[in-house]
């Protein structure tokens, strides 16, 4: 069963260093997303990406964050500069289309220090 | 954008007993309406969903519920195992995904 990766699993950072977070959606999948989970909390709306561009983005979504789709394949978030509230679990999610099932990444836990 | 709120936060039933998690949402525009399951460490899961379109939506112990009316819907565990036990989210889709804040349910053996 095709299934979105993400890597790296955990990502160490100095607080105000930069960082990719890399997706691998579902190939056929055309609405790419990035959720946030602070530990213990809900899952929180980032950003969703159509078309090579962006379609929404959440109030968190502000100029620390990018996200970018360089080939056909890859999906990647940045976070320049950050801080110690970004330290969370951060899912990919990929959809064949609107009102269709999202299909999740195993989630790159970020913990920045 | 939407609004999506789920209750209770927290539910814990005897194992064999029905287990009931609800959501509101806001936006009248929203028209598919998933529920995850996400076990610890783990990634949400797709357990089932329902379109706006449905009012029912059954799958063995599961069900859901949609009254498109009063903008809400909720899942339906019955004979609870402990296997159920995780965090469950709803979310209401137009655009994007806006997901609820997660019930923890632990059923107890």
């Amino acid at each position: 069963e095709p299934e979105v990766t993400q890597t790296p699993s955990h990502q160490v950072t100095q607080m105000g260093q930069e960082v990719i977070l890399r997706c691998v959606p579902i190939s056929n999948h055309l609405y790419f997303y990035w959720y946030r989970q602070i530990l213990g909390q809900k899952v929180e709306f980032l950003v969703s990406f159509y078309n090579n561009e962006i379609s929404e983005k959440s109030e968190i979504f502000d100029d620390q964050f990018s996200v970018e789709r360089p080939d056909g394949s890859n999906f990647t978030l940045k976070i320049r500069s950050t801080k110690l509230e970004d330290s969370a679990m951060y899912f990919c999610a990929s959809t064949a289309g609107m009102g269709t099932e999202a299909f999740f990444g195993q989630g790159t836990r970020l913990t920045v220090v | 954008g939407e609004n999506v709120e789920q209750h209770p936060s927290t539910l814990s039933v005897q194992e064999g007993d029905s287990a009931v998690i609800k959501c509101t949402y806001s936006d009248s525009a929203s028209n598919y309406f998933p529920w995850y399951k996400q076990e610890l460490g783990k990634r949400p899961q797709l357990i089932i969903d329902i379109r706006s379109n449905v009012g029912e939506k059954k799958d063995q112990r599961i069900a859901v519920t949609l009254n498109k009316t009063a903008k809400h819907f909720s899942l339906h565990i019955t004979e609870t195992q402990p296997e159920d036990s995780a965090v469950y989210f709803c979310a209401a889709t137009g655009n994007q995904f806006y997901f609820g804040t997660g019930t923890s349910l632990t059923v107890i053996p």
